[in-house]
């Protein structure tokens, strides 16, 4: 079955480098995604990347796929208190079609000023 | 972004009270999803829908039941609420290639 796992909290210092961590199991998901959680909001897309690719960058983003160790993480780069936020890790096999996503509990990112 | 809205945003009843969530989207999207999240759960998936009257239960569907009578709107149905629904609720909508786009969710009480 599918199952997403990630670290519940991380703690960064503002301007540092956040790198938030996920493992999935399903060998065959086709695309992995990033989405980020404000209090008192839904969640909101930041990113996704196929399978078949190891590296995406956009602006203060990268998510890097380890597909053979099942291993995404996203990086933020110069992390400000805006990004303070729970970062949930998803999988798919039909890009959000018939199954919906799977996704991890959330990591909380905190930032200490 | 007002692509899609949920009622009603907070809502307080007691156990074995029925009671109906309401997602409405204005992007004539084919596929919609009901969520609930919960501390040391992340959001788990109740039902979905790929189409008018075309639905099929998630991971945690007992208990729930929904319907699908026009595109733009999804509702979610619990029969007899239980003090365990207590949650907050996410309505999604997918945009393809993965992105759901999700509404601001509905928190429910069951005392």
């Amino acid at each position: 079955g599918e199952d997403v796992e990630q670290s519940l909290f991380l703690s960064v210092r503002e301007g540092d480098s956040s790198v938030i961590n996920c493992t999935y199991t399903d060998s065959s998901s086709t695309y992995l995604y990033w989405y980020k959680q404000e209090p008192g909001a839904g969640l909101q897309l930041l990113t996704y990347i196929f399978s078949n690719m190891d590296m995406k960058q956009d602006q203060r983003l990268t998510v890097l796929l380890n597909k053979k160790d099942k291993h995404l993480s996203l990086r933020i780069a110069d992390t400000q208190t805006g990004d303070s936020a729970i970062y949930f890790c998803a999988e798919s096999i039909e890009g959000g079609g018939a199954d919906g996503l799977t996704f991890g509990k959330g990591t909380h990112l905190i930032i200490q000023p | 972004d007002a692509g899609i809205t949920q009622s009603p945003r907070h809502k307080v009843t007691e156990t074995g009270t029925p009671v109906t969530l309401r997602c409405h989207q204005t992007e004539n999207h084919r596929y919609m999803y009901w969520y609930r999240q919960d501390p040391g759960h992340g959001l788990r998936l109740i039902h979905y829908s790929y189409g008018v009257k075309d639905t099929d239960k998630g991971e945690v569907s007992d208990g729930y039941s929904v319907s699908r009578s026009k595109t733009e709107d999804f509702l979610l149905t619990l029969e007899s609420a239980t003090s365990s629904q207590t949650s907050v609720y996410f309505c999604a909508i997918s945009r393809g290639a993965g992105e759901l786009f999700f509404g601001e969710g509905s928190r429910l009480t069951v005392l």
